[in-house]
């Protein structure tokens, strides 16, 4: 499985934007990256997906480098809402086992300050 | 909506007293999840279900049973629960060639007291 590392938290006013980047040197040929949002007292949520180059949804975008060892979750425009956990995974699945496994790293804490 | 449904919300429990967590899915989804999340830690993995086949992982403590007898409902059983089971579990789901690679859905979770 590819380790993610991210940063423990961050900090940020609103109406900025937002970047979060994780490492993934041991990316697989096969593995996805994907981010999950989790507010406190609640299940994680799915955010976004990206194999490589750039990918946009109505809410983040996320930037692969060519390389894949790493990955940016970009939140424009943050508001007090979007002050929550971040997990960024890599997806692994077991050839011909039709299993998935994810593992959840440590996730950076978004704090958006008025 | 369809959604991910966790019951109870709240579960207290005594210690050595097995306990029983549920989830149902309106999803029609064929892979379901149980994590465990310890306060200010990330979820982490205990055990999946491909359909029928059941998956755990390597380092889940014998304690922890699952049982799913439909596609619709999953079940956790601790069957000695001890203090550091104290956690919110949380189950999900997700759909084999769905759009998004291995997208799970999350329940809101159980969080569980051990006293």
């Amino acid at each position: 499985l590819a380790k993610t590392t991210q940063p423990i938290s961050m900090d940020s006013y609103e109406g900025q934007e937002v970047n979060i980047t994780c490492s993934h040197n041991n990316i697989a040929t096969n593995d996805y990256i994907t981010w999950y949002q989790q507010f406190p007292s609640q299940g994680p949520r799915f955010i976004i997906q990206g194999y490589k180059t750039k990918v946009t949804n109505e809410v983040a975008s996320l930037f692969i480098p060519a390389d894949r060892k790493s990955s940016t979750l970009s939140l424009p425009r943050v508001s007090l809402s979007d002050t929550a956990v971040y997990y960024c995974l890599v997806g692994d699945i077991a050839s011909g086992a039709g299993s998935y496994q994810l593992t959840f790293g440590k996730g950076t804490k978004l704090s958006v300050i008025p | 909506d369809a959604m991910v449904i966790q019951n109870p919300r709240y579960q207290v429990t005594q210690f050595g007293k097995p306990v029983t967590l549920s989830c149902s899915q309106t999803l029609n989804h064929n892979v379901m999840y149980w994590y465990q999340q310890k306060s200010s830690q990330a979820p982490k993995l205990l055990f999946h279900y491909y359909d029928k086949d059941f998956n755990n992982e390597a380092d889940t403590p014998d304690n922890f049973q699952s049982r799913r007898p439909n596609t619709s409902f999953c079940f956790l059983d601790i069957r000695s629960p001890g203090l550091g089971d104290a956690a919110m579990y949380l189950c999900a789901t997700s759909r084999v060639g769905g759009g998004y690679y291995n997208e799970q859905f999350f329940g809101p979770g159980t969080r569980l007291t051990v006293l």
